[in-house]
């Protein structure tokens, strides 16, 4: 009955590659986001998503690219991917209305 | 969003409380201040937020001062499993509701 979850929790991949994280939410919040935290433990927002706007931080290689099949889902498709990405990839959600964001168990993205 | 200032780390005994200390000068009218915290191998967890009156949950109290420009966390009896990473953190209504993480402090809780 997990609220927020992310799969997989560990990725090991070579760089170059093309690869995606999970992120799927039974809370029926309304607005997700992904976040990422580098070695240096900072964390910093990627993207918000609902299903009217995705909005982006601008600092987001465009390698980058969010997809939501349906409300419950927010998955994170990496292309071309390079050693500075390897970080902690979390997920979160949010009910609108309501401040609180339920973060998800976090993605550890190794690329060698 | 305002920026906030926190301590790198604070030390607790277990059993006290732990008070944690915000500095968010250029804060404005219409910003909220939000505690998050992260416990190690963890996401973040919400603990609380406030617009300028106190507030209290089951987790915390919030205390922000008359001119807005700080703010203290309060554990009213810190326990060994609150040693985590707390971050403080001022938003407004930003497109997104977005949250901008500092470095956040780090509360070590010793018996």
């Amino acid at each position: 009955d997990t609220a927020v979850s992310q799969t997989p929790k560990y990725l090991v991949t070579q760089m170059g590659n093309d690869k995606s994280i999970k992120c799927e939410q039974n809370l029926g919040h309304d607005t997700m986001y992904w976040y990422k935290q580098d070695s240096k433990k900072f964390l910093k927002i990627m993207f918000s998503y609902n299903n009217k706007e995705l909005i982006i931080n601008e600092t987001v290689p465009n390698r980058f690219s969010p997809k939501s099949p349906d409300k419950a889902h927010l998955n994170l498709h990496i292309n071309s991917l390079e050693l500075g990405d390897s970080a902690v990839y979390f997920c979160a959600s949010k009910a609108s209305g309501y401040n609180e964001q339920f973060f998800g168990p976090g993605t550890r993205l190794t690329v060698l | 969003d305002a920026k906030t200032t926190q301590p790198p780390s604070m030390d607790c005994a277990e059993g006290r409380a732990a008070n944690l200390p915000c500095n968010h000068s250029t804060i404005s009218g219409n910003e909220y201040v939000y505690w998050y915290r992260q416990i190690h191998s963890q996401g973040p967890q919400y603990i609380i937020h406030g617009l300028k009156n106190n507030e209290t949950n089951e987790m915390a109290s919030l205390i922000i001062t008359e001119d807005r420009k700080s703010s203290t966390l309060i554990l009213p009896h810190a326990t060994l499993r609150d040693t985590a990473v707390y971050y403080c953190i001022v938003r407004g209504d930003n497109a997104g509701n977005m949250l901008t993480f500092g470095g956040g402090t780090r509360l070590m809780v010793k018996p």
